[in-house]
């Protein structure tokens, strides 16, 4: 079946536009995270969805960054005012289970932001 | 808290073993661990659980000590696709938080 999908693969903006980016996870999942993920670095949590409610938004590294999730599906990251520290690689995980123990996560091929 | 893994980089030859280690300053119900190919997304590996069950489907073991607060991930007779950065990830919520990753490189 379709994997966790990611949209655009590539995004070029400048310093202080805003940019959204959509996450289209498994059909069925009810689990949905964002991570960002720099140069050579590890992954950097963001924040958790479960179904449309997001328990946890500690990760967000400003209140430049909001994000939404639909339909119990869809979810779309929004950065407003981008700034060349944001440039990065942001990638959308899923599962089907609440929580995390137990819980694989499945990764989408992440949207590559770079902000001039 | 990220937990700390070791080493950061290790390279080996076809049929080699490696360990990677994973260290965490809090206590720990469970430990996930990834694996990212350049450019790729991360793929799962396993989870290792407080109690010692172990959920995964891949032919690389893992221990995880829950009094060390650590958990290992073993490397044994390494193929070339065994390349690639690993990442263990502790839970603390409902997140995980990643180490910084071990780059292993299998040579033939």
């Amino acid at each position: 079946g379709a994997g966790v999908s990611q949209s655009p693969s590539n995004k070029v903006t400048e310093k202080g536009k805003d940019v959204e980016l959509r996450c289209d996870p498994i059909s069925g999942h009810t689990a949905l995270y964002w991570y960002r993920q720099s140069l050579g670095q590890g992954l950097e949590f963001l924040i958790y969805f479960q179904g449309n409610s997001a328990p946890d938004k500690s990760g967000l590294p400003s209140d430049r960054f909001s994000a939404e999730r639909t339909g119990g599906s869809v979810s779309t990251l929004t950065i407003q005012r981008t700034q060349q520290e944001d440039s990065a690689v942001y990638l959308c995980a899923s599962s089907p289970n609440r929580g995390l123990t137990g819980g694989e996560q499945f990764f989408g091929p992440g949207t590559r932001l770079t902000v001039l | 808290q990220q937990p700390v893994q070791s080493p950061q980089a290790v390279i080996l030859r076809e049929g080699e073993d490696a360990v990677i280690n994973c260290s965490s300053s809090k206590a720990l119900y469970s430990v996930h661990w990834y694996r990212q190919k350049h450019g790729e997304a991360p793929v799962f590996l396993m989870i290792l659980l407080k109690g010692g069950e172990q959920k995964g489907h891949e032919k690389i073991s893992a221990s995880f000590n829950e009094k060390k607060q650590q958990s290992s991930l073993y490397l044994t007779a390494s193929q070339l696709s065994y390349s690639g950065t690993y990442f263990c990830g502790t839970e603390g919520g409902y997140k995980l938080s990643f180490g910084a990753g071990t780059t292993v490189t299998v040579r033939a």
